[in-house]
């Protein structure tokens, strides 16, 4: 079974680009996540989806960042345009539908993003 | 709301001593519990997972951890740390429509 797999694994991109990251999660898995990890700082929520919906975006810093996951397979963050405290590692996770307990996520590689 | 405290962010152990890395949870109910691992330049693995079943829960790579409700704790131990071991390790509880990290605690074993 493959695992999840993110796309790039690094990106370095001028202040006021865009770069869009890609994740594929585990086939079958209804739930996909992402997590940002800056500076070594906290691992934090970004937004969780049940198949193609949008369960909670909370994380979400700003308006310049959007996720979609069209069809419930693959999710797309687009960070448009970027700015330096956008660098850090972008984590995507999925896991099976819940039924009772929670389900442990699978992480992918992760993307470093570097804005200079 | 749900959240995890741990309680060392970096940790030194020689090669072939034990290894304890604590984690505090706060929960308002009988929580699920985790321990994922990043080695350097790698994405999180799963270490083991405590999901209301035996409270000693053994995982990957001679890893094991024991859910104490009365302390609210779930430390992870391994009784001889291998050089491989050096790594990040985050505890980690589900809630709601996330799982919620501990900060981190770096390993570093010693030759």
């Amino acid at each position: 079974e493959a695992g999840v797999t993110q796309f790039p694994s690094h990106s370095v991109i001028e202040k006021g680009q865009t770069v869009t990251l890609r994740c594929d999660p585990i086939s079958g898995h209804d739930n996909l996540y992402w997590y940002r990890r800056v500076m070594g700082k906290e691992i934090k929520f970004l937004l969780h989806f049940v198949k193609e919906s949008k369960q909670d975006e909370s994380g979400m810093p700003n308006n310049r960042f959007l996720a979609e996951r069209t069809g419930g397979t693959y999710s797309t963050l687009k960070v448009q345009p970027a700015e330096l405290e956008d660098s850090g590692v972008y984590f995507c996770a999925s896991s099976r539908k819940r039924q009772g307990a929670y389900t442990e996520a699978f992480f992918g590689q992760g993307t470093r993003l570097t804005v200079v | 709301a749900q959240s995890v405290t741990q309680l060392d962010s970096h940790v030194s152990v020689s090669e072939g001593t034990p290894v304890l890395l604590r984690c505090n949870y706060s929960s308002s109910y009988s929580p699920s519990l985790f321990w994922y691992v990043q080695h350097p330049n790698k994405g999180l693995q799963l270490l083991l997972k405590y999901t209301s079943a035996a409270t000693l829960v053994k995982g990957i790579n001679g890893f094991e951890a024991e859910f104490k409700k009365s302390e609210t704790s779930f430390h992870l131990t391994k009784p001889s740390a291998h050089m491989s071991d050096a790594a990040e390790y985050f505890c980690v509880v589900p809630g709601g429509n996330q799982f919620y990290f501990g900060t981190g605690t770096s390993l570093t074993v010693i030759p």
